[in-house]
This record gives structure tokens, C-alpha cells and sequence, in this order.
């Protein structure tokens, strides 16, 4: 089955030990990125990658890290969490957006950072 | 202006209703219209699209309507039933940094009761 596979689901920590939000996708697509969700702000993008070792920032990249060493993998990692990190976030692929290729996103991992 | 602003925030309409959810942008550079669903515990699955070259677009009980002069196009929803019962973005996607950058609204969240 084609599917944005984001791990793990929940996640409960404390302010300032590093974590990584893993993403990995079965389709070959070039295009991936993360979204964070907040309520009344819809998705807001942090970081995307138009292909391996091509990253870039999005609208709201303070306090992410991101890599792509694989095609398929696209790891979010905070290195020094802080509260207003608390978010549900969201991992997408894409054929590529050069054709507006629809984004599917993964189930999404809700985020708490005491 | 990179904004997409969405209303309402929430919407309640009964089994058969109609739902209708608006959205307005400000940069003529956006060419491509896309509404995703979101169920609750899922991530965002696209809905339906529109190009500004066309006033409306019709999938079963979905229409976008597109007014290019005011800026403002909407999701319209006929005949809705409880399994509509979702979260709805709306976007506007332009190009920008060599790939075709999508900007979401802040999302509506939409209850059909029975």
C-alpha cells in the first residue's frame, strides 16, 4: 500500500532532550516535506526537500532540523525542544510540485514538549 | 501577500444541508486551488482542485467556485452527510524557490448532524 509512514504517533518530553520524528514514504517520490498544524493557523510548512541531500527552510524552520540521506526517509529532529514546539505535525510527499502533484500526508505525531 | 484566509472557523449543518466554506487570497501569482479533507486522526487527503482559467469545478457533491476578480473561491458541500464530518483546508499554490509552494488557510472545521 502507498503510504507516508510517520513514527511515533505521540510523543511526550521535556524541554530540551533532543528527539527525532522519523518519515519515510513507499512511493519514490523526490518531493517531501513537514508541516506543523496549530489550531486557528492551519499548516504551516517547516522544511522540504526536492530531492536526497536537497533540503530547504519553509515558512517556520526555527528550532527544526532536517536530513535527507535517502530518497524515502525525511527525519524531523528537534535538537532543544522548548513548549511552543507543542504541535500535531505532519510529514507529505509529492511526485514533485513542479505539476501541482497532489501531497499525501502522513497520519500525523502530536507533540508535547513539557 | 502570501495569506489564505478561510471562514468560517466552524461550520454545524444538518444531514442534507448545504455546506459552503470561503476562502480569500491576495497574490495574483497563485494559479493552482486545491481544498484537502482531514479526518479526525488522519493527516490531510486532497479533495478537489480548481485553475483560475475556470469559474467552477464539479466532483459529485463538490463544487469549488472560483471568482478570479474578487479573489475569493469557495467549497460547496450539496447534499451533506454525516460522514462529511471533517476538517477542510483550502490552498493556494504558486511558484516560488523552484517548486510550487503551497499556502494553507487556517482550516474549517465542519460537523453535519444527523
Amino acid at each position: 500500500e502507498a503510504q507516508v509512514t510517520q513514527n511515533p504517533r505521540y510523543l511526550i518530553t521535556v524541554t530540551g532532550k533532543k528527539l527525532t520524528v522519523t518519515c519515510s514514504q513507499n512511493m519514490n517520490h523526490e518531493y517531501m516535506s513537514w508541516y506543523r498544524q496549530d489550531p486557528g493557523l492551519g499548516l504551516r510548512q517547516i522544511y522540504y526537500s526536492m530531492n536526497v541531500e536537497v533540503t530547504d527552510k519553509g515558512d517556520v524552520p526555527e528550532g527544526y532540523k532536517v536530513s535527507r540521506k535517502e530518497k524515502r526517509n525525511f527525519p524531523l529532529i528537534l535538537e532543544s525542544p522548548s513548549p511552543n514546539q507543542t504541535s500535531l505535525y505532519f510529514c507529505a510527499s509529492s511526485p514533485g510540485l513542479l505539476k501541482n502533484s497532489p501531497l499525501h500526508f502522513g497520519n500525523g505525531t502530536r507533540l508535547t514538549v513539557t | 501577500q502570501q495569506q489564505v484566509k478561510q471562514s468560517p472557523q466552524s461550520l454545524i449543518v444538518q444531514k442534507g444541508g448545504i455546506s459552503i466554506i470561503n476562502c480569500a487570497y491576495e497574490n495574483t501569482a497563485f494559479d493552482y486551488f486545491p481544498w484537502y479533507q482531514q479526518f479526525p486522526g488522519k493527516g490531510p487527503a486532497l479533495l478537489i482542485a480548481i485553475r483560475p482559467d475556470v469559474s467552477e469545478k464539479k466532483e459529485g457533491r463538490f463544487t469549488i467556485s472560483f471568482n478570479k476578480s474578487a479573489k475569493q473561491f469557495s467549497l460547496h458541500i450539496m447534499d451533506s452527510q454525516p460522514g462529511d464530518s471533517a476538517t477542510y483546508f483550502c490552498a493556494a499554490s504558486m511558484f516560488s524557490g523552484g517548486y510550487n509552494k503551497l499556502i494553507f488557510g487556517a482550516g474549517t472545521r465542519l460537523a453535519v448532524h444527523p
